[in-house]
């Protein structure tokens, strides 16, 4: 079956860490991949996407990068995070719709 | 960037009513898709329709396109509390990327 994981849930980081998100996705290949950010209360915004291995695009300027080093491997980036980076950080596969990860709750501090 | 706009913004409504969700977006389309987020979760599929397209149904969903006025709307029959969730709209374009609305909060008071 289909699935799309995504972790940490919960990532409580200090301003200047680095970070490291990563999403796979099972039992298909090629998937097209994406990365959105939620502030709160609001809706999604596309920070990148990827058609396939090494393939990034990038949506918006920011202090983030993404990166596909394996067709279902999506790696969501920083070297020194920004209080502005808090949020919530979704990854999603597209196919007929698109599936969402559980998503991953970051708090900068 | 937002292409989608949810109305309204939030939505009080009692169980058993129904709840009507508008969206209005600003560019063509491949198609439109709803979605719906549980409080602090990922998001849900609801129901995708085609810019072809003009209503389609799931369940107790009643979704509407017209291309023309770039507007779309969601409907919910006979709802209910369990119903309760933020709801958004989403283009997809031929760009395949999928952009999202500012969503409407929908509460069912039971």
């Amino acid at each position: 079956s289909q699935t799309i994981h995504q972790w940490p849930a919960t990532l409580v980081q200090p301003v200047g860490s680095p970070l490291s998100l990563e999403c796979t996705v099972e039992g298909t290949s090629n998937p097209n991949l994406y990365w959105y950010r939620q502030a709160a209360g609001r809706g999604l915004q596309l920070l990148f996407y990827s058609v396939g291995i090494g393939q990034i695009s990038s949506e918006v300027p920011q202090n983030l990068s993404a990166s596909r080093p394996q067709d279902r491997q999506f790696i969501l980036s920083s070297k020194k995070l920004l209080l502005s980076d808090s949020g919530f950080y979704l990854c999603a596969w597209r196919h007929y719709g698109y599936t969402f990860g559980s998503g991953t709750r970051l708090t900068v501090v | 960037s937002q292409q989608g706009e949810e109305d309204p913004q939030a939505l009080s409504i009692q169980e058993g009513e129904n709840a009507t969700m508008n969206c209005s977006y600003k560019t063509s389309i491949n198609n439109l898709q709803w979605y719906r987020q549980n409080s602090g979760r990922g998001l849900v599929h609801l129901i995708l329709i085609r810019s072809n397209e003009r209503e389609k149904h799931s369940g107790r969903l009643r979704v509407t396109l017209d291309t023309s006025k770039k507007s779309s709307s969601l409907l919910i029959t006979a709802s209910r509390a369990a119903d309760t969730a933020s709801y958004f709209c989403a283009t997809d374009d031929s760009s395949y990327k999928l952009i999202f609305g500012s969503g409407t909060r929908l509460l069912v008071r039971p």
